[in-house]
């Protein structure tokens, strides 16, 4: 089974608004990663959080990570219609050094 | 800088036959993963080299699936008497070293029919 889980599994949101992503996980984790998909083919990687951060930014994206309760958030704020994409957030376990394990992802549309 | 290519991009084969799937990482990057997709699902880790060595292949679901990187560089993924369930996308990542960020090539769709 999948180390991350993501929810909502699908989210739907006018543009402009705000989109909250979340992830658990089950084993004690090295780094957390969060990637976007569009079209079913290649991931484009978006934040890395390892396991001693609680927070970080990058343009409008927002991610947390609380280890206590094994899971993270990423938060898209002002969204826009090229936001529409899978999110999946990707484990890297403290004991398999390379061995990343992703969710089944959220989908999200931003309606123009 | 050139960013991780997969070929092919799509391959139909028949039951029984054997493929093999291609991928260039960038260039200076020390780890590669193999990932298999199915539609709906997020990727499922196959293998992972370091170098020339397979660092961890736990993923690789059964002995008809075996991936190579003879010089650390371009890496093979090989699939003997493919079976109609292997039809998924394969992705290719590379990172500069492993537990850092991993650029995806654009995937091989595998189609068996």
């Amino acid at each position: 089974s999948q180390q991350g889980e993501e929810d909502p599994q699908a989210l739907s949101i006018q543009e402009g608004e705000n989109a909250t992503m979340n992830c658990s996980y089950k084993t004690s984790i090295n780094n957390l990663q969060w990637y976007r998909q569009n079209s079913g083919r290649g991931l484009v990687h978006l934040i890395l959080i390892r396991s001693n951060e609680r927070e970080k930014h990058s343009g409008r994206l927002r991610v947390t990570l609380d280890t206590s309760k094994k899971s993270s958030s990423l938060l898209i704020t002002a969204s826009r219609a090229a936001d529409t994409a899978s999110y999946f957030c990707a484990t890297d376990a403290d004991t398999n050094a390379g061995k990343s394990t992703f969710g089944d992802g959220t989908t999200l549309t931003v309606k123009p | 800088g050139a960013g991780v290519s997969q070929t092919p991009s799509n391959k139909v084969t028949e039951k029984g036959k054997y493929v093999e799937l291609r991928c260039d990482p960038i260039s200076g990057h020390t780890a590669l993963y193999w990932y298999r997709q199915s539609l709906g699902q997020g990727p499922e880790f196959l293998i992972y080299f370091q170098g020339t060595g397979a660092a961890d292949d736990s993923g690789l679901p059964n002995d008809r699936f075996f991936a190579v990187r003879p010089e650390g560089s371009v890496s093979t993924l090989k699939i003997q008497r493919t079976e109609r369930g292997d039809s998924a996308v394969y992705l290719c990542a590379s990172s500069i070293r492993a537990r850092n960020e991993q650029f995806f090539g654009p995937g091989t769709r595998l189609t068996v029919l």
